[in-house]
This record gives structure tokens, C-alpha cells and sequence, in this order.
């Protein structure tokens, strides 16, 4: 059975400040994807990032990175100088690499990001 | 606008009603996915089609949940004699590769 865990319901920041969604999974596969979806208030959830488990290397996009710990299970993101239009409800999900199409995602964390 | 979309956006319906969801996903995508959202929580799988072909329904998907997908296009999805624990956003994605999955905006029931 596949579980992702974030623990963080809810994250209220200042703008500029730097702020880190935790995500914590749980697989028997040993082979797997890491997702990381964004959901604004609008709605429409959004594609962030895909992680292959083979591949622990930390990535970063602009003001987004990630840091992906195969000995913790855990597939953390980070925000830097977060912004208001970064205000969304981040979700992190886990799929088996064999098909990829059944995404288990968590419960999700509710970022409010304050002038 | 070429992304996902679902028709109709909100639908209201009495207790034991049939209702039926359209997707029309983005044209060179050959895999088309049905979740579900419900308040508070993130996207349950439902199904999910290569092409024509249903691969996968999640446990959730009873008896009383029929998805199609006719010619590999657009897709739809049947709930018959709806309950009010049917009541959710009902959410359609498409991709071309594993996980990138692009949603249209849902189709929000409520069950009276």
C-alpha cells in the first residue's frame, strides 16, 4: 500500500520569507514517483514536479526546489522569498513506476502567503 | 484554449438521479484520468484510459460508476442512482508522459 503524509495542514508566511512543505511516503515498491501538484484558489490543480525515485538529486526551479531524502521517505519543497501569488493548497503524491497513473496524493498543505 | 474540459462545471441533482460528466481532454493526449475531491482533502484516483481502454478503476468506483472513453477522445463518466456521499468535484486530467498530469477545472456535484 502506498501512503503520503503532510503533516502541515495549514502554513501562514510573510512575503519574502522562505517556507518548506514537508512530505513524508510510504511504499513497498522500490521503484516510484514523487509528484508535487499546486492548487490555486482558482482551482485548477497544477504540475509542479515529478521525481523519479532513482534519482535523489535536489532540484530547483527559480524559487522552487526540492530535496528528496530516500533514507527519511520524505520529498520536501521549498519556497524561497515566497510571494502572495504563491498562495495555493500544495499537494505531494507518490505513484508505482510500473504505471504511473494511480497517483496517491496527501491531504495537502494550505499555504496563505501575506503582504 | 487547447488545455482540459469538463462539461458541466457544477451540477445540482436529487437523491437516486443519474448524472453524467463530460471530459474532453487536451487532443494529443492519449491518457485521460477521472479523480475526485472532496473538501479538504486531495484527489482520489478513480479511473483511468489509454487510449479507449479503461486499464484501471479504483475500489472507489462501485457499481454505480461507468467511465467511457469512445475513439480514444473525449470521455465520460456515469453515476446512476446518486447518493449524497456521491456529492464532490470531479476532476479530469490528461498527460502524454507518467504523472504530468494536466486537469481541467472539475465538475462539482451536489446530491440534495
Amino acid at each position: 500500500a502506498q501512503k503520503v503524509t503532510q503533516a502541515q495542514t495549514e502554513i501562514s508566511v510573510v512575503e519574502k520569507e522562505d517556507v518548506t512543505l514537508d512530505c513524508v511516503y510510504e511504499t513497498r515498491d522500490t521503484t516510484y514517483y514523487l509528484f508535487w501538484y499546486k492548487q490555486p484558489p482558482s482551482g485548477e490543480l497544477v504540475f509542479l514536479i515529478r521525481r523519479n525515485s532513482f534519482d535523489e538529486q535536489n532540484e530547483i526551479s527559480g524559487r522552487y526546489s526540492w530535496n528528496f531524502q530516500k533514507s527519511t521517505s520524505s520529498f520536501n519543497f521549498t519556497i524561497t522569498a515566497s510571494q502572495v501569488v504563491d498562495s495555493a493548497v500544495y499537494f505531494c503524491a507518490l505513484s508505482p513506476s510500473n504505471s504511473g497513473y494511480a497517483l496517491n496524493f496527501g491531504k495537502g498543505t494550505s499555504l496563505l502567503v501575506t503582504p | 484554449d487547447t488545455g482540459v474540459s469538463q462539461d458541466p462545471r457544477h451540477k445540482i441533482t436529487k437523491r437516486g438521479q443519474n448524472v453524467t460528466f463530460r471530459c474532453d481532454p487536451i487532443s494529443e493526449h492519449n491518457r485521460l484520468y477521472w479523480y475526485r475531491q472532496t473538501l479538504g482533502q486531495g484527489p482520489e484516483f478513480l479511473t483511468y484510459f489509454q487510449n479507449e481502454a479503461q486499464l484501471e478503476k479504483s475500489r472507489l468506483l462501485s457499481d454505480r460508476f461507468s467511465a467511457e472513453r469512445p475513439k480514444g477522445s473525449f470521455s465520460t463518466l456515469e453515476i446512476q442512482r446518486t447518493e449524497q456521499g456521491d456529492s464532490a468535484m470531479y476532476l479530469c486530467a490528461s498527460s502524454l508522459e507518467i504523472g504530468e498530469l494536466f486537469f481541467g477545472e472539475g465538475s462539482r456535484l451536489t446530491v440534495l
